[in-house]
């Protein structure tokens, strides 16, 4: 699997937007760009996904670099409950497994 | 709809004990995952098993681990003859179907297992 790079931590003030970066210069053109996020004490949760072009959810939004090389996870309006582990995964639609290989990923704190 | 369901939430075994961990997946899901989570560490793939069968299994430990998906009832995650270094939180994910995207798994709460 192709791999990923994110900063540590990163901090944010509630209610602001909240812009979480991910590089994957190594991504190759079959591979869909996920993130998930694990909240303190639970299993993670899909947050979002894409290809190649942006994508909006209820959760998040995913900006996705025109060369794919780097993709930007957005939260809107950050509240105390984002506070979490943010992770960027690459995964293959052409062959490889089905597991999710989860890097360090960013742990997000939110300020009151 | 109940979200993957994962059973005991905690459990505490002795050195040398079996831990038997349940996996309920969502309704409607026929795949299965399962990851461990060793303290202060990421979350690494374990196995991956379909109804009676295991397709994936190069993260499991080559001995005391096992898995299984039966036709009727949950995944089983075994861990024989336990010791301290399992100690760790394993968590069981389900999806419904392969999809050209690869598409979400749903994550169940985990089963925190601490080894005395």
């Amino acid at each position: 699997d192709a791999k990923t790079t994110q900063p540590n931590s990163m901090e944010s003030n509630e209610e602001e937007p909240v812009h979480l970066p991910c590089n994957h210069s190594t991504i190759s053109g079959t591979d869909y760009i996920h993130w998930y996020r694990q909240l303190p004490s639970q299993g993670p949760e899909y947050v979002i996904h894409g290809l190649t072009s942006n994508v909006n959810n209820r959760m998040a939004s995913l900006a996705i670099a025109e060369d794919r090389k780097s993709s930007t996870l957005i939260l809107h309006r950050a509240t105390l409950r984002d506070a979490a582990v943010y992770y960027c995964i690459l995964r293959d639609s052409q062959g490889g497994s089905e597991k999710l290989v989860f890097g360090k990923g960013t742990k997000l704190t939110v300020n009151p | 709809n109940a979200g993957v369901m994962q059973n005991p939430r905690h459990l505490v075994r002795r050195r040398g004990q079996e831990a038997r961990l349940r996996c309920s997946p969502m309704k409607g899901h026929s795949h299965v995952y399962w990851y461990r989570q060793l303290p202060e560490e990421g979350l690494k793939f374990m196995v991956y098993l379909q109804k009676e069968n295991i397709i994936d299994e190069s993260g499991m430990p080559k001995e005391r681990f096992s898995a299984e998906f039966p036709k009727e009832g949950p995944s089983i995650l075994r861990i024989q003859q336990v010791v301290r270094g399992d100690s760790a939180a394993y968590f069981c994910a389900s999806s419904p179907r392969i999809r050209a995207d690869r598409g979400e798994q749903y994550f169940g709460p985990g089963t925190r297992l601490t080894v005395t």
